[in-house]
């Protein structure tokens, strides 16, 4: 198995400018959650879907951000318009409950906005 | 309010040593208290796990220690070695099919 891909792996934009993050996740896995990492607030949850369905979004921080999960093998993260302070690396992870929330990250995006 | 809060920030353990880190939550609800490793560059990557109905669950030279009553859990890495040298989040789950709460992470660096 592939594991958790995500596109593109390192992002440099303008401010202003709209940004999409793409996660296909692993095969079979039923959640999907994304999440932000800086250093200053570590992994921060923005989003997770249960079965292609919005279960939480409290995370997203503005509503600049959104997502979607249009089918089981892919989700989007938009950021419109971005902003400097929207620099961090996002991360997709995608799991199977069988008892256990073990999730599994892909490598992330390195998002630049200047 | 960081539900998991994690110390320390940074550690640096000589090679063979006993590499700690400890972790504490507040809410009793949490029933999945995963330990999580990051390389530069990689996704973080599940490590050990432990539920509250055990004290301590060791695989290989990884030990997870946990304390119900003080609400507090903490990784042990025995025989330290430089390839272990990452960054390490502790995290926590509610029953069900939910997400992982992570604390802030440690950057552990062992040194020869």
């Amino acid at each position: 198995d592939a594991g958790v891909i995500q596109s593109p792996r390192h992002e440099v934009t303008e401010m202003g400018q709209e940004v999409t993050l793409r996660c296909k996740p692993i095969s079979g896995h039923n959640s999907l959650f994304w999440y932000r990492q800086t250093m200053m607030r570590g992994l921060e949850l923005l989003i997770y879907f249960n079965n292609n369905v919005p279960i939480d979004d409290s995370g997203m921080p503005e509503d600049r951000f959104s997502a979607k999960m249009p089918n089981a093998s892919f989700s989007t993260l938009k950021i419109q318009p971005s902003e400097p302070r929207d620099s961090a690396v996002y991360f997709c992870a995608s799991s199977l409950f069988n008892g256990d929330t073990e999730a599994f990250f892909g490598q992330g995006t390195r998002l630049t906005v200047v | 309010q960081q539900q998991v809060k994690q110390s320390p920030q940074s550690l640096i353990v000589q090679k063979g040593g006993i590499s700690i880190i400890n972790c504490a939550y507040e809410n009793t609800a949490f029933d999945y208290f995963p330990w999580y490793q990051q390389f530069p560059g990689k996704g973080p990557a599940l490590l050990i796990a432990i539920r509250p109905d055990v004290s301590e669950k060791k695989e290989g030279r990884f030990t997870i220690s946990f304390n119900k009553s003080a609400k507090q859990f903490s990784l042990h890495i025995m025989d330290s070695q430089p390839g272990d040298s990452a960054t390490y989040f502790c995290a926590a789950s509610h029953p069900g099919n939910t997400p992982l709460v992570f604390g802030k992470g440690t950057r552990l660096s062992v040194i020869a």
